[in-house]
């Protein structure tokens, strides 16, 4: 079993809508968990990232993990087409260097 | 904000010739990594690096490829000989702790590597 499963889309939103993203993980033992965002031929940023269950909100974006379904999500409030891009979910490991990477989910912000 | 380069941009090369993958990491970070990410395809994890040596490497990191911090700010990556599988994009990244332990990495822009 790959250590996170995130679905790939493509997903194509309004602008205004909101967004959710969502990967599963398969390591109960993991604590972090991380968003990347990925524009076209950049290197991923980090953009959000939570520490065990619950909610973590910044302006727009919110983090939420289940530790009991070993799932994470990141909601988008009132997307903007500069949200466009690809966003990847990540968990570092509890020991050693290797963090995990979601495929990525492509996300387009129609205006 | 501090960040980390990659050079170059993109690089061709012909199969079976080395190529030298070139990053300079955030100036403080103490971990620095190589990660890839074949077209359409997760990034992947291929070495870390600490203290001037290998810390993890995964399978992908095999005998065709080395790392190397060969002064104060450089980190590179070597591949020997180069096949059409290498193509894909190489990103080095860094973090200022052990990667896990409440410490993202920060990643560069990317080399874009293309075998012929």
């Amino acid at each position: 079993q790959k250590e996170v499963e995130q679905d790939p889309g493509p997903l194509s939103v309004p602008e205004g809508a909101i967004v959710s993203l969502n990967c599963t993980y398969s390591n109960s033992a993991f604590q972090y968990f991380m968003w990347y965002r990925q524009y076209s031929r950049k290197g991923p940023e980090l953009l959000m990232y939570t520490y065990s269950s619950g909610n973590k909100e910044d302006g727009r974006f919110t983090a939420q993990v289940d530790k009991s379904s070993k799932y994470i999500s990141l909601f988008i409030r009132d997307s903007q087409p500069s949200d466009s891009a690809t966003y990847l979910c990540a968990v570092p490991p509890n020991t050693g260097n290797q963090f995990y990477f979601g495929t990525g989910t492509s996300l387009t912000v129609i205006p | 904000e501090p960040e980390v380069t990659q050079t170059p941009s993109h690089q061709v090369t012909q199969m079976g010739q080395e190529v030298i993958l070139r990053c300079v990491p955030i100036s403080n970070h103490l971990y620095f990594y190589w990660y890839r990410q074949i077209l359409g395809q997760k990034v992947e994890f291929l070495v870390s690096f600490y203290n001037n040596e290998i810390s993890e490497k995964s399978e992908i990191f095999d005998d065709q490829f080395s790392v190397e911090r060969p002064d104060g700010s450089n980190f590179t990556l070597k591949i020997r000989s180069t096949k059409l599988e290498d193509s894909a994009m190489y990103f080095c990244a860094s973090s200022s702790f052990q990667g896990g332990l409440n410490s993202p990495l920060h990643f560069g822009n990317g080399t874009r590597l293309t075998v012929t």
